[in-house]
């Protein structure tokens, strides 16, 4: 059984597009997170929430807003792409502790 | 507010060769260290952790690490690497709070 699933695991779109990109843990956590990886594999952390309660907000553009329906599932849509937006993300999960994360397989990010 | 450096951004080295991943971090509180691997088109996976007890941590596939406060280093070591091992490496850190911090990543190549 996949234990952090994403959904697409490939997104390519043209600037100005809108997506959304899903996550979803079967792990039972209640803390989920997402990075962004660039193409040199700096991992940057975005968005953190706990019991769906947003605990990290790291300085990323306003143009990207994670929602948190349930604490098994951490969405995150981004308006108006732009080309630095291309990157690989990451949903993670932890359980409350936040010691060890375990990471989905990642949605690649291609903005024409 | 906890960082990481991770000294090399990539070592090559030859199968079955020893090798040493260096990774430095600074804090001003107690933390949590790990070393998760990255293998192609994936995302993390925890490799090994120190959160407290044996300063030496092993992993099931062979590698080591060793915390050593006064050096604020927790170096990942196998003694003998394989093809297999190829991947990107990261290490990373956690003090209070939710946020882990992770390094830049380093890049290990293992060629035959």
């Amino acid at each position: 059984d996949t234990a952090v699933s994403q959904t697409p695991k490939y997104l390519v779109t043209q600037m100005g597009n809108d997506k959304s990109i899903k996550c979803e843990q079967n792990l039972g956590h209640d803390t989920m997170y997402w990075y962004k990886q660039d193409s040199k594999k700096f991992l940057k952390i975005m968005f953190s929430y706990n019991n769906k309660e947003l605990i990290i907000n790291e300085t990323v553009p306003n143009r990207f807003s994670p929602k948190s329906p349930d604490k098994a599932h951490l969405n995150l849509h981004i308006n108006s792409l732009e080309l630095g937006d291309s990157a690989v993300y990451f949903c993670a999960s932890s359980s409350s502790g936040g010691e060890t994360q375990y990471f989905g397989p990642g949605t690649r990010l291609l903005v024409l | 507010a906890q960082s990481v450096t991770q000294l090399d951004s990539q070592v090559p080295v030859f199968e079955e060769a020893p090798v040493e991943l260096r990774c430095n971090y600074s804090s001003s509180v107690s933390v949590y260290l790990f070393w998760y691997v990255q293998y192609p088109n994936q995302g993390l996976q925890l490799l090994l952790k120190y959160l407290s007890g044996s300063t030496l941590v092993e992993s099931i596939n062979g590698f080591e690490a060793e915390f050593n406060k006064s050096q604020t280093s927790f170096h990942l070591r196998k003694p003998s690497v394989h093809i297999s091992d190829t991947a990107e490496y990261f290490c990373a850190v956690k003090g209070e709070g939710f946020k882990t911090i992770f390094g830049a990543g380093t890049r290990l190549f293992v060629k035959a």
